[in-house]
């Protein structure tokens, strides 16, 4: 199975920060690698698909990078409503795999 | 607009089973592959199985840990995926969730206890 791992698994960060989000494959992926955030007793939320293309109707502070076995996610300057949990995913080789989630909060 | 909406979830007994659904709308549901991703409390996603769409054969892949019990099945005449989940364990109590990648239903909870 493909092993994702990310990085931190937590962090404190105030708004207006800039903030990036670590995912690493213990295979390579290509690009089929998806950035997700989760609210609490929400859906999580496609922000980044194919490592780097912004999801419609997301804003222009996310952007992913990235291809083979190491991924960024980068929120440019830290909103309220970006505080959340983020989740990159594999759709490259089955069984497909989500990383452990890196938890964003307020400083 | 797209839609994915869950149902089918409760609670039920350790070794019994129950029949997931998911109605979609908005989009070309047979086109698509369906995928389900569970959340075990306070825990991250897993992902459950996938169901390709019939151009790529309908196939259905699952992960390991579900592999020899649940099965996903679609009806593109309805717009709906299944999963049928049998044998349930404690450790299966989850939110059950349908997605294409793209948009994500609100899920079912799936709370399996005696």
């Amino acid at each position: 199975d493909t092993q994702l791992t990310q990085s931190p698994s937590s962090l404190s960060a105030s708004v207006g920060d800039r903030v990036t989000i670590t995912c690493r494959t213990s295979q390579g992926i290509s690009s089929y690698l998806n950035w997700y955030q989760q609210k609490p007793g929400k859906a999580p939320k496609l922000l980044i698909y194919a490592a780097s293309n912004l999801q419609s109707g997301v804003p222009s502070r996310f952007s992913g990078s990235g291809s083979g076995t190491d991924f960024t996610l980068t929120i440019s300057s830290l909103q309220p409503e970006d505080f959340a949990t983020y989740y990159c995913h594999q759709s490259y080789r089955t069984p497909f795999t989500f990383g452990p989630g890196t938890k964003v909060d307020i400083k | 607009e797209v839609q994915l909406v869950e149902s089918g979830g409760g609670l039920v007994q350790p070794g019994r089973s129950l029949r997931l659904s998911c109605r979609a709308s908005g989009f070309a549901f047979g086109d698509y592959a369906m995928s389900w991703v569970r959340q075990a409390p306070g825990k991250g996603l897993e992902w459950v199985g996938i169901i390709r769409s019939k151009t790529f054969g309908g196939t259905t892949e699952y992960a390991a840990s579900v592999r020899d019990r649940f099965t996903i099945s679609r009806d593109d005449s309805k717009s709906i995926a299944y999963l049928q989940v049998n044998s349930l364990k404690t450790e299966d109590t989850a939110v059950y969730y349908c997605t294409d990648n793209y948009s994500w239903g609100q899920g079912t909870l799936v709370t399996v206890s005696s």
